[in-house]
């Protein structure tokens, strides 16, 4: 079965650092998604991309974010200069309608140090 | 924001029982949606819901969208120990586009 896969799986960074998270969505889908899970806590929506352009965006999605489909299969998030408040597990999730059911990676915990 | 509430926060069962959890919300949604989490992974789609009153089954799971589009439930028949989980209730409204707005979810422990 397909599946969004997301790369790394773990990553440790030192505060005010730079970092990318990697993501391929299932192939044939159109829209991709970020969500984010501080440790306990419920998965909270960041930004959704379709048709190379932001579709949506929450208030945690501040300017230090940003998002990127570089090619035809990846999807990315980028901090710019990370903050410990950013340490949580991200998820990147994939549909191939904006109202169908979305399908998500198996996250890549963030450690901000 | 649209804010869900999710119940029980957690349940702690024996294996062969039935169980149940709810969703709630102030406002209506288009589709809900109920995900399993296990520890060191990402949700994983169970069940999704497009209609009021649409009741569906995934093998031993049933979930109902609620009449007034602002509640669903998830039972679950005849639990077995590999149900252990966190299972969250998620909402999306079209309107707003396609964010999911998750519930707090129900931590999940079943007792051989």
């Amino acid at each position: 079965e397909p599946e969004v896969t997301q790369t790394p799986s773990h990553q440790v960074t030192q505060m005010g650092q730079e970092v990318i998270l990697r993501c391929v969505p299932i192939s044939n889908h159109l829209y991709f998604y970020w969500y984010r899970q501080i440790l306990g806590q419920k998965v909270e929506f960041l930004v959704s991309f379709y048709n190379n352009e932001i579709s949506e965006k929450s208030e945690i999605f501040d300017d230090q974010f940003s998002v990127e489909r570089p090619d035809g299969s990846n999807f990315t998030l980028k901090i710019r200069s990370t903050k410990l408040e950013d340490s949580a597990m991200y998820f990147c999730a994939s549909s191939d309608r904006g109202s169908q059911p979305q399908h998500f990676g198996d996250g890549t915990r963030l450690s901000i140090l | 924001g649209q804010q869900l509430n999710q119940s029980p926060q957690s349940m702690f069962i024996q294996e062969g029982e039935d169980v149940s959890m709810n969703c709630t919300s102030s406002s209506i949604f288009n589709t809900w949606l109920w995900y399993k989490q296990e520890p060191g992974e990402g949700p994983v789609l169970l069940i999704a819901l497009y209609k009021a009153g649409e009741l569906t089954s995934n093998g031993r799971l049933t979930a109902q969208f609620g009449i007034t589009r602002k509640d669903s439930f998830l039972n679950i028949s005849a639990s077995i120990p590999s149900d252990v989980g966190i299972y969250f209730c998620a909402g999306q409204l079209w309107a707003s586009g396609s964010r999911l707005t998750f519930g707090e979810g129900t931590q999940l422990t079943v007792n051989p």
